[in-house]
């Protein structure tokens, strides 16, 4: 089945300790997204790729960032998680950008703990 | 600011009944609205959608109404079974989705 993978499911880190966090699709989609999700909060973007385009939510802090070395794979980064940062990090993909139909598929997410 | 809002946090539904969710939205250039459906420890999956041209979609026992003067939009599941409980997102799209925060459907038996 064509699917959008995310590991880990769970990832515990210390503060202050880079991560990362990874997703891979076997659905060939041209996009492909990373939110944030926090208890009881909307899915936040923090950013994403047409192909290789890298496109930055303004809001997205400079501790946040992201690869996409094929079509398949996607990674976040968080260089120096907070406290702030423990949360739900769902991966997304969709075969199309901008307006219309705009159907994203999710990931079961990875669930980052920061001690 | 939100510009998607689920006000109800929560909703519970006798099994057999109607279920009806209810979104607003603030932003009148959105022109595609979405319902996500998400299950504990799995991603949201997607449900149905309406574009702004119309005033109804139906698929199933699913059906999302628009009323884009009211800028409110409502899914309606009838009627209701136990794997309905989930949490439900409503999202609008102009280019990018803008979710809400969802609002967690109990059935109760």
């Amino acid at each position: 089945d064509a699917m959008v993978i995310q590991n880990p499911r769970y990832q515990v880190t210390q503060f202050g300790k880079p991560v990362t966090l990874s997703c891979s699709q076997t659905l060939n989609h041209n996009v492909m997204y990373w939110y944030q999700q926090k208890s009881s909060q909307a899915p936040k973007l923090l950013f994403h790729y047409y192909d290789k385009d890298f496109n930055n939510e303004a809001d997205t802090p400079d501790n946040f960032q992201s690869r996409r070395p094929n079509t398949s794979f996607c990674f976040l980064d968080i260089r120096s998680p907070g406290l702030g940062d423990a949360a739900m990090y769902l991966c997304a993909t969709s075969g199309r950008q901008g307006r219309g139909n705009n159907e994203q598929f999710f990931g079961p997410g990875t669930r980052l703990t920061v001690l | 600011d939100q510009q998607v809002k689920q006000n109800s946090p929560s909703l519970s539904v006798q099994e057999g009944r109607i279920s009806i969710l209810n979104c607003d939205y603030t932003n009148s250039m959105f022109d595609y609205f979405l319902w996500y459906k998400k299950y504990p420890a799995e991603g949201p999956t997607f449900l149905i959608s309406i574009s702004s041209i119309k005033d109804k979609n139906e698929d199933g026992r699913f059906t999302v109404f628009l009323n884009k003067s009211a800028k409110h939009l409502s899914l309606h599941i009838v009627p209701s079974q136990p794997g309905d409980s989930a949490v439900y997102f409503c999202a609008a799209s102009p280019l990018k989705i803008i979710f809400g925060k969802g609002t967690r459907l109990h059935i109760l038996p």
